[in-house]
Formats: structure tokens, C-alpha cells, sequence
């Protein structure tokens, strides 16, 4: 199975200043199709997962364009340009191109 | 407005069986894949399985299959997960969501408890 890590896995920042979250997986995301697929996830405390970002770089809709998403092959990042309160929470990655699907470990992110 | 309804957990002695339910609505439920994907407490998201359009095609996590079945049955709107012979290893809120590249609506989960 695809490994991925996420890094950090804590991360305490303060508000309206950027945050960085990598993520790197142990093969090549590139599928024979030509696409990554490469998603990012936030789950606020006490709700469902919500995707943020989907095929590396593509923003979902009603997502703030401060969130944003960057990488190739095996490297990726989520970017927030100035963080907000209502961005506390865990934020994972997802990688669809290997089956079976699989999840970083979870990054979480809090106010200092 | 998409939304996903989960039902069916509950607690169940090991080696027990469930059968969860998601009802969607808001969208065309025939033209998605459709996944399940569960939180163990405290722990991050494991994607469980998933189901092509029509049915013709699933996918399981090697730790459910032979023993987890997805279905659909399109005319309902709705997605099913069949659990049997759980084990503590399963306890988890498990999630209904649309997709399976990077699933874009999730539901609310229910959860599921396996414990004597």
C-alpha cells in the first residue's frame, strides 16, 4: 500500500500568519491517465471530513482562496496564506491513484 | 442541496453483524461511485470500500474483504455496507461519501461499536 506522511503532525499558529502542511507518499502519484490524484481534507472538531482540494492544485468549491494546494510525484503541499480561527482543525491527505486508497496520519492545527 | 444520511450502527458483540444504510439526495446517486470510509475514535480516516456506478465493480481494504460487502440499489437513493464477523479492530464512525478520486460530500457518519 501507498504510505503517506504527513508532517507536521502538530501544528500551533497564529492567526492571519501563513501555514505550510507537506505531505510525501513512497510512490509516485501520477497515474497512467496522466492526472494525481492528490486530495486534501479538513475536519473541523465535531464534523465530517470536507474536501479542499482536489487533484493536487484544484480548489473545491466554496473553498477560500487562501487555502491552496502545490507538488508533484511524490511531494505535495498545503498552503493557508493567513490563517482564520474557523481553520482549526485536522487536515489529511488522500492519494486515489494506488488502489487501495490511503490517508496521511493527520495534521492537526491550532491557534497559538 | 447534496446530502448523504448514514444509519444502521450500533453495538454488537464480536464476531456480530450490521448492516448500514445511506440515503442521499441532491444529486443523481446512479451517475457516482460511492465509498465508505471509517474513523476509528480518536484516529484518522481509513477508506474502507468503494462501488462503481451500475455495481459491476467493487474495491475493499484487504483488512474487510471477505467479510464486508458494499451494494447499491440506485432506485432507492441509497448505499449499503454489510458487516460480519466484527471485531474490536472495527469500532469506528464509518462515513458515506460521494466519489471515489477524492470523495466531495460525506456524510454524518454512524457509528459503530464492537465490544462484549
Amino acid at each position: 500500500d501507498v504510505v503517506m506522511t504527513q508532517s507536521p503532525l502538530s501544528l500551533p499558529v497564529t492567526l492571519g500568519q501563513p501555514a505550510s502542511i507537506s505531505c510525501r507518499s513512497s510512490q509516485s502519484l501520477v497515474n497512467s491517465d496522466g492526472n494525481t490524484y492528490l486530495n486534501w481534507f479538513q475536519q473541523r472538531p465535531g464534523q465530517s471530513p470536507r474536501r479542499l482540494i482536489h487533484k493536487v492544485s484544484n480548489r473545491d468549491s466554496g473553498v477560500p482562496d487562501r487555502f491552496s494546494g502545490s507538488g508533484s510525484g511524490t511531494d505535495f503541499t498545503l498552503k493557508i496564506s493567513r490563517v482564520e480561527a474557523e481553520d482549526v482543525g485536522v487536515y489529511y491527505c488522500m492519494q486515489a491513484t494506488h488502489w487501495p486508497w490511503t490517508f496521511g496520519q493527520g495534521t492537526k492545527v491550532e491557534i497559538k | 442541496e447534496v446530502q448523504l444520511v448514514e444509519s444502521g450502527g450500533g453495538l454488537v458483540q464480536p464476531g456480530g453483524s450490521l448492516r448500514l444504510s445511506c440515503v442521499v439526495s441532491g444529486f443523481t446517486f446512479s451517475s457516482y461511485w460511492m465509498s465508505w470510509v471509517r474513523q476509528a475514535p480518536g484516529k484518522g480516516l481509513e477508506w474502507v470500500a468503494n462501488i462503481q456506478q451500475d455495481g459491476s465493480e467493487k474495491y475493499y481494504v484487504d483488512s474487510v474483504k471477505g467479510r464486508f460487502t458494499i451494494s447499491r440499489d440506485n432506485a432507492k437513493n441509497s448505499l449499503y455496507l454489510q458487516l460480519n464477523s466484527l471485531t474490536a479492530e472495527d469500532t469506528a464512525l464509518y462515513y458515506c461519501a460521494r466519489g471515489h478520486l477524492g470523495e466531495d460530500y460525506w456524510g454524518q457518519g454512524t457509528l459503530v461499536t464492537v465490544s462484549s
